[in-house]
């Protein structure tokens, strides 16, 4: 496998519901991102991992809690959703984040449905 | 604060015509990176171009080239000889030089070609 691999693809859930997504990177990058985009929004930065350690939370509500147990694996574990939560997440990686010439390589994202 | 600005949400043009799509910057970072991504329908975000601060000469990869003009904060994209495969959403991004930061994105155009 090459690239950044997301799944699941598409999910759907109830609100009561736990559930998690996963990303995989084989680039050897050092830096993983997750990003939400919602309809008519530009994408939201959610989450910032350097080197599996977690430097960016952008005000990112509880109900969502990531986990990097290495830099190839990032996971974002959900629970209690609501209905506006649902959007396509998308994950990210690069190398070392804080580099301005360092573009991102981005999965297929995973389109998430709260019902 | 950095923000992206992308003032058209859809545009059309036909089929080995050129386009440009518009992407104003804020950002008080002396060193910066620009980027444009390609979003297909699929959901996957396609690296196309970039181009740093300090370049003077406008980036070019294949039919795109990016348009910077630094005093007016602009970093249009223009796609020539359009194709229909190009039709997808167009993100304007940036990211500054300070450890740990992330991509952040515009609302995006959507590009609509027709034959």
């Amino acid at each position: 496998e090459t690239g950044v691999t997301q799944t699941p693809r598409h999910l759907v859930m109830g609100m009561t519901n736990k559930k998690s997504l996963k990303c995989e990177q084989h680039l050897g990058h050092n830096a993983m991102y997750w990003y939400k985009q919602s309809a008519k929004k530009p994408l939201e930065l959610m989450f910032v991992y350097n080197f599996k350690e977690q430097t960016e939370n952008n005000s990112v509500p509880s109900r969502f809690s990531p986990e990097c147990p290495n830099s190839s694996h990032l996971f974002l574990h959900l629970h209690t959703l609501q209905p506006e939560d649902s959007a396509l997440y998308l994950c990210a990686s690069s190398h070392l984040a804080g580099t301005a010439n360092t573009e991102a390589f981005f999965g297929q994202g995973t389109r998430l449905t709260v019902v | 604060a950095q923000k992206i600005t992308q003032t058209q949400p859809g545009m059309f043009v036909q089929e080995k015509e050129a386009v440009t799509l518009d992407c104003t910057y804020d950002t008080s970072d002396q060193s910066y990176g620009l980027f444009w991504y390609k979003q297909p329908s699929s959901g996957e975000m396609i690296f196309l171009i970039y181009q740093g601060s300090y370049d003077e000469q406008n980036a070019t990869e294949g039919r795109y080239s990016l348009n910077f003009q630094k005093a007016r904060k602009s970093a249009n994209l223009v796609i020539s000889a359009s194709q229909l495969g190009d039709s997808a959403m167009y993100f304007c991004a940036m990211r500054g030089d300070q450890a740990g930061t992330a991509l952040i994105f515009g609302k995006g155009t959507t590009l609509s070609v027709s034959s």
